[in-house]
């Protein structure tokens, strides 16, 4: 399976500034995935990023908020932006196995402090 | 529309006695299921996949689960529970047919486990 490196691994911001967060991936991937996963809570797909297009969001996530770069098969960024207390959550990406439905891969997580 | 129910927020067992986490799914015909384990600090680690082969899937760390058409459930259980795997689970659904969102992940069951 892929192995992911996610960076930072944690970080303190101060509210109304912006954090980008990196993923990169062994190997080529066709889709990669951000998830937002608040304290005590389960994961919530915000986003799914193509190579090439722009990002499909889920309900209740915006490009202007989480805009999300993918410049190439192996790499992908999120942008938390103009960040609130609220935002305080641990941010993940994730890829598809191969073949599909071997099962996803994440990485390690960057978790986020807005304060 | 899919959707995961795991039916016990935490459990606390005794060291050395069996596991059983529960979760129940709503999906199409042919689903396919995840567990997945977080430990404290780290990222989703993938414990076991079924994804329509035989139904008694067994995983790491000793884990198996049962897929269960006619319950549409899929628990995840270890014969004897070691300390190491007191952390998170999510049980994990994934439709390719009903749409964009790839994983739909349930609230989580936190298993302590007492010495």
């Amino acid at each position: 399976s892929a192995v992911i490196s996610q960076k930072p691994s944690r970080d303190i911001c101060q509210r109304g500034t912006s954090l980008t967060i990196q993923c990169q991936v062994d190997s080529q991937v066709t889709m990669m995935f951000w998830y937002r996963q608040q304290p005590g809570q389960s994961l919530t797909l915000i986003a799914t990023a193509n190579q090439g297009s722009e990002a499909t969001y889920e309900s209740g996530f915006v490009i202007d908020k989480f805009p999300i770069s993918r410049p190439n098969l192996t790499f992908s960024t999120l942008t938390v932006s103009n960040m609130s207390p609220e935002d305080s959550s641990i941010y993940l990406c994730s890829v598809e196995g191969v073949p599909r439905n071997y099962g996803y891969t994440f990485g390690s997580g960057t978790r986020l402090t807005v304060v | 529309a899919q959707s995961v129910t795991q039916l016990d927020s935490h459990v606390s067992v005794s060291e050395g006695t069996p596991v059983l986490l529960r979760c129940n799914y709503s999906s199409s015909y042919s689903p396919s299921l995840f567990w997945y384990v977080q430990h404290p600090n780290k990222g989703l680690q993938l414990l076991l996949k079924y994804t329509s082969a035989a139904t008694l899937v067994k995983g790491i760390n000793g884990f198996e689960a049962e897929f269960k058409k006619s319950e549409t459930s899929f628990h995840l259980t270890k014969p004897s529970a070691h300390m190491s795997d007191a952390a998170e689970y999510f049980c994990v659904v994934s439709d390719p047919s009903s749409g964009n969102t790839p994983l739909v992940f349930g609230k989580g069951t936190r298993l302590s486990v007492i010495a």
